[in-house]
């Protein structure tokens, strides 16, 4: 079992609809990474958090540390939001990140 | 540019040959990971440099995998006798150095797409 799983895989959806995505981790973190990846391979940081929730922009993320869980929310998608989400963590007194395998989203016209 | 950059975006070559990749963090950027992402996955670590020291080298493969950063800027990943199981993409990151505990983002280059025949 991975350490940090992310679901679903793959989510396509239409134009103007509310995205969740949901990310559950085995391990202590000292922080969690939202990040996204556009085709091609670059890597873009969205949020960083160790508690309650962040807003940019029609991004939302919010982290239950008790669960073990974290979500990234899309409200008004938009087909340039297609891209993989990535959830990452940050074990304790560790530099590297631990990384899910990805949500592909698709939002079609 | 103000990024991390990473040469060459593209790589190929064939199995037995040795590779090497590059990466020009961020200037002023004191620690620099490398990360390995085989098609479809998430990324996985292989190894950290605060500066010029190799502090954690435990994802690295095997030993055909080396890495160094002799004046803590450039980075140079090289992967000897190469194997079709290392086509991947690779990508360094470069962050500021862990301040009083906080945590620092990491700042990711567009990767080395590497593919082995």
């Amino acid at each position: 079992k991975n350490e940090v799983e992310q679901s679903p895989q793959n989510l396509t959806a239409q134009e103007g609809e509310f995205i969740t995505i949901n990310c559950s981790y085995s391990v202590g973190i000292s922080a969690l990474h939202w990040l996204q990846q556009h085709p091609g391979g670059g890597i873009v940081s969205l949020f960083m958090l160790s508690s309650g929730k962040k807003k940019h922009g029609r991004l939302i993320a919010t982290i239950n540390i008790q669960e073990k869980h974290s979500s990234l929310h899309i409200t008004a998608s938009h087909p340039r939001d297609s891209a993989v989400y990535i959830c990452a963590v940050r074990p304790p007194g560790a530099q590297k990140l631990v990384f899910g395998q990805g949500t592909r989203l698709t939002i079609n016209p | 540019g103000a990024g991390v950059s990473q040469s060459p975006r593209y790589k190929v070559a064939k199995r037995g040959q040795d590779v090497a990749l590059r990466c020009d963090p961020i200037s002023g950027h004191v620690s620099l990971f490398w990360y390995q992402q085989a098609l479809g996955q998430g990324p996985e670590f292989l190894t950290y440099f605060q500066n010029e020291a190799q502090l954690d080298k435990s994802g690295l493969p095997s030993d055909r995998f080396f890495a160094e950063r002799p004046e803590g800027s450039v980075s140079t990943l090289k992967i000897q006798r190469t194997q079709q199981e290392d086509s991947a993409v690779y990508l360094c990151a470069s962050s500021l150095a862990r301040d009083r505990g906080l945590n620092q983002p990491q700042h990711f280059g567009d990767g080395t797409r590497l593919s082995i025949l």
